[in-house]
């Protein structure tokens, strides 16, 4: 059974800082998903990360997926109150349905 | 394209009442995933559909829960009868293929009082 683990749960900044928050697995997985759900809405897809080592950026978000591809972070730069929201992460192997981490539960603060 | 459409956005029900959410997926997409979203459990799989026919139910909680893709463009969860601990946001997510990127609905805030 794969463990997944995403760290940490919770997270409140002030507006400007820089954080980085984690997905762990116990597994080896074909690529990773990141999604953003923010409050009263489903997720919505970030990026996909499939190379081990690859480094995506989205503006202010970088994504890292682990060289063993079982492991990935997310960094944001100056963080905004729109980026308040709740992170999952779901590792993909092979052609089975998404399984989400619990997230991290991101607030930043004006 | 709408994306993926979830009816009703809230529901309210007395406990040992059955209840019906709907899912309309995107046009095109061959696969139907039903999750159930908590604060202490996340978001959890419950059933998927590939090509309208169901494909794993392991995580469906109990016999009191059902779902059903008549056609690649209408999916059903239900739930008979419905008690306080099922009160959650069901999502419906649909994608090209397993594995793929999934497009959530806007979910389900399921009270069962």
């Amino acid at each position: 059974t794969q463990l997944l683990e995403q760290s940490p749960q919770f997270l409140s900044i002030q507006e400007g800082e820089n954080l980085t928050v984690y997905c762990n697995s116990s597994s080896v997985f074909s690529s990773l998903q990141w999604y953003r759900q923010e409050p009263g809405e489903g997720p919505v897809l970030l990026v996909t990360v499939v190379t081990g080592g690859e480094v995506k950026k989205l503006k202010r978000l970088t994504f890292q997926f682990g060289d063993a591809r079982k492991d990935s972070s997310l960094h944001i730069t100056a963080a905004q109150p729109g980026d308040t929201g709740l992170y999952l992460c779901a590792p993909v192997s092979g052609n089975t349905p998404l399984v989400f981490g619990k997230g991290t539960r991101l607030s930043v603060i004006a | 394209d709408a994306g993926v459409i979830q009816s009703p956005r809230h529901e309210v029900t007395e406990m040992g009442q059955e209840v019906t959410l709907r899912c309309k997926p995107i046009s095109g997409h061959n696969s139907l995933f039903w999750y159930r979203q908590t604060m202490m459990r996340g978001l959890e799989l419950l059933i998927y559909f590939n090509n309208n026919v169901p494909i794993d139910d392991s995580g469906m909680p109990e016999d009191r829960f059902s779902a059903k893709m008549p056609n690649a463009s209408f999916s059903t969860l239900k739930i008979q009868p419905s008690e306080p601990r099922d009160s959650a946001v069901y999502f419906c997510a649909s994608s090209f293929r397993t594995g793929q990127a999934a497009f959530f609905g806007q979910g389900t805030r399921l009270t069962v009082v």
